[in-house]
């Protein structure tokens, strides 16, 4: 069975300083893709980041960084200059592509960003 | 945009009523899913679903049931609302291997 694991229930920086969020997930099958997504305080999902399993190099999408390390298992976020907006719950999850799309999240981790 | 269209955000049912959760999307995704969110404890998925008439068991299916008569729409059916079935729930479409698009959630009280 697939599992994510986030360590850091919750974490703090300061404004314009960069932060990495944890993520581990185990699984048996070579071909997956792992996702972030935001959940700000008004509920809504909000998609950051993809990395799938096969992928050479590691994704970025503007602030966003996904430090991807097939061998460890882990896919975590980094966020770069935080800005006040940044806070918010973050999720990593996992998809297999031979299930049909099932994704499995992990716990969150709630990151507040100081002035 | 993708959007997908929860029925209710605030529902408040009594123990023992049948409830029903409503998921519409406005693509074509073969992919729906319904999760509950509880604070601490994540993500968890119920039941999920990959064409019509398919369903499958999530991860904590207990107590529920789902339907997927159409493409563009998902229902999450709690046959006898109990409270610890009080929780955020949350529904998403997707192709497979692809971000999900949530909807908005309905936040559900059994009393």
């Amino acid at each position: 069975a697939q599992k994510i694991t986030q360590t850091q229930p919750g974490m703090f920086v300061q404004e314009k300083e960069a932060v990495t969020l944890d993520c581990t997930y185990d699984t048996s099958d070579p071909s997956y893709g792992l996702f972030w997504y935001k959940q700000p305080s008004s509920g809504e999902m909000i998609f950051l980041i993809y990395q799938g399993s096969y992928d050479q190099q590691n994704a970025t999408e503007g602030r966003y960084s996904l430090n991807f390390q097939k061998a460890r298992k882990s896919a975590n976020l980094v966020i770069s200059a935080s800005q006040l907006g940044d806070s918010a719950m973050y999720f990593c999850a996992m998809t297999l592509n031979t299930n049909a799309g099932k994704s499995t999240f992990g716990d969150g981790t709630t990151l507040t960003v100081k002035p | 945009d993708v959007k997908v269209t929860q029925s209710s955000r605030y529902l408040v049912k009594r123990t023992g009523e049948k409830v029903f959760l409503e998921c519409v999307q406005d693509m074509d995704h073969e992919n729906m899913f319904w999760y509950r969110q509880d604070p601490g404890l994540g993500l968890r998925l119920i039941y999920f679903s990959y064409d019509v008439k398919m369903k499958e068991k999530g991860d904590i299916p207990e107590g529920y049931s789902v339907s997927r008569e159409k493409k563009e729409r998902f229902s999450l059916i709690l046959e006898s609302a109990s409270t610890n079935q009080t929780s955020m729930y949350l529904c998403a479409a997707g192709s497979t291997n692809e971000k999900l698009f949530f909807g908005s959630g309905t936040q559900l009280s059994v009393l």
